[in-house]
C-alpha cells in the first residue's frame, strides 16, 4: 500500500513556542492530505483538509490562525502549530486518500505526539 | 446520538476465544463501511472493508446490517497478537471535504487477549 511519512514522531516543546509538523507522500502524488488530532482515549478528529496550491479547509472550532497548513507540493504538507499551549498537546496523524481497487483507501502517516509543557 | 458509536470495551478474552464488536452509525444513507486497527500510540491501518452484506478475511470477518444500520466485526481464534483498539469509520454520505467524503470515527473498542 501507499506510505506517508510524518516528521517528528513526537516532539516536547515549552508553552508559546510554535512546531511544526512535516507528512509526505512516499511512493505517490498526494493533492489532498488530511490533518487529524486524537486526545487520549477519544477518536481521531478531522482539524482540516490540505489541499495542494491552495488554503486548507478547516473543520468547524479549528482555529486557522493557529493550526497553519501548507501544501506546498504533491508530497509535502506541513501543519504548524503557532504558539502552544499545554491544551495542544495531543497525537497529530496527517492522511491520504488514493484510489484502490475503484475505492479510496485512507493511508495514514504514523503520527506525531506533541507534548508542550 | 453520536454519527458513529461503539462500545468502547475493554473485551478481555483468553486466547483462542471469539469476539464480536458492534457498531452503529446514525445516517441510513451512509453506503460504505471500515474497520480500522490502531495500537497503542500508533496510526490506524485498515482491516477491513464492507461495501456490500459483509466481508471475510481469514479469521476476521465483518457483516453489515443496514436495516438496523450496525456493523460488526468477529474475530475469531483470537491470538495475542489481536490486541488493539478497533475503530469503526463511515464515510458520511453528506458531508464532503477536499473531494472525499468526510470520515467519521468511532471512539474504538479496545481488545485484550491474554494468555
Amino acid at each position: 500500500g501507499a506510505v506517508v511519512s510524518q516528521h517528528p514522531s513526537w516532539v516536547i516543546c515549552k508553552s508559546g513556542t510554535s512546531v511544526k509538523i512535516e507528512c509526505r507522500s512516499l511512493d505517490f502524488q498526494a493533492t489532498t492530505m488530511f490533518w487529524y488530532r486524537q486526545f487520549p482515549k477519544q477518536s481521531l478528529m478531522l482539524m482540516a483538509t490540505s489541499n495542494e496550491g491552495s488554503k486548507a479547509t478547516y473543520e468547524q472550532g479549528v482555529e486557522k490562525d493557529k493550526f497553519l497548513i501548507n501544501h506546498a507540493s504533491l508530497t509535502l504538507s506541513t501543519l504548524t502549530v503557532t504558539s502552544a499551549h499545554p491544551e495542544d498537546s495531543s497525537f497529530y496523524i496527517c492522511s491520504a486518500r488514493v484510489k484502490s481497487g475503484g475505492y479510496n483507501e485512507q493511508f495514514f502517516g504514523p503520527g506525531t505526539r506533541l507534548t508542550v509543557l | 446520538r453520536k454519527e458513529v458509536e461503539q462500545d468502547p470495551g475493554p473485551f478481555n478474552v483468553p486466547e483462542g476465544a471469539t469476539v464480536a464488536f458492534n457498531c452503529t452509525y446514525s445516517n441510513s444513507a451512509s453506503q460504505s463501511f471500515f474497520w480500522y486497527r490502531q495500537d497503542c500510540r500508533k496510526e490506524p491501518k485498515l482491516l477491513m472493508s464492507v461495501y456490500s452484506s459483509g466481508n471475510e478475511d481469514g479469521r476476521f470477518t465483518a457483516q453489515l446490517n443496514r436495516a438496523s444500520q450496525y456493523i460488526s466485526l468477529l474475530i475469531r481464534d483470537s491470538k495475542l497478537s489481536d490486541s488493539a483498539t478497533y475503530l469503526c469509520v463511515v464515510p458520511s454520505p453528506t458531508e464532503v471535504s477536499g473531494g472525499y467524503n468526510k470520515l467519521i470515527f468511532g471512539a474504538g473498542t479496545r481488545l485484550a487477549v491474554h494468555p
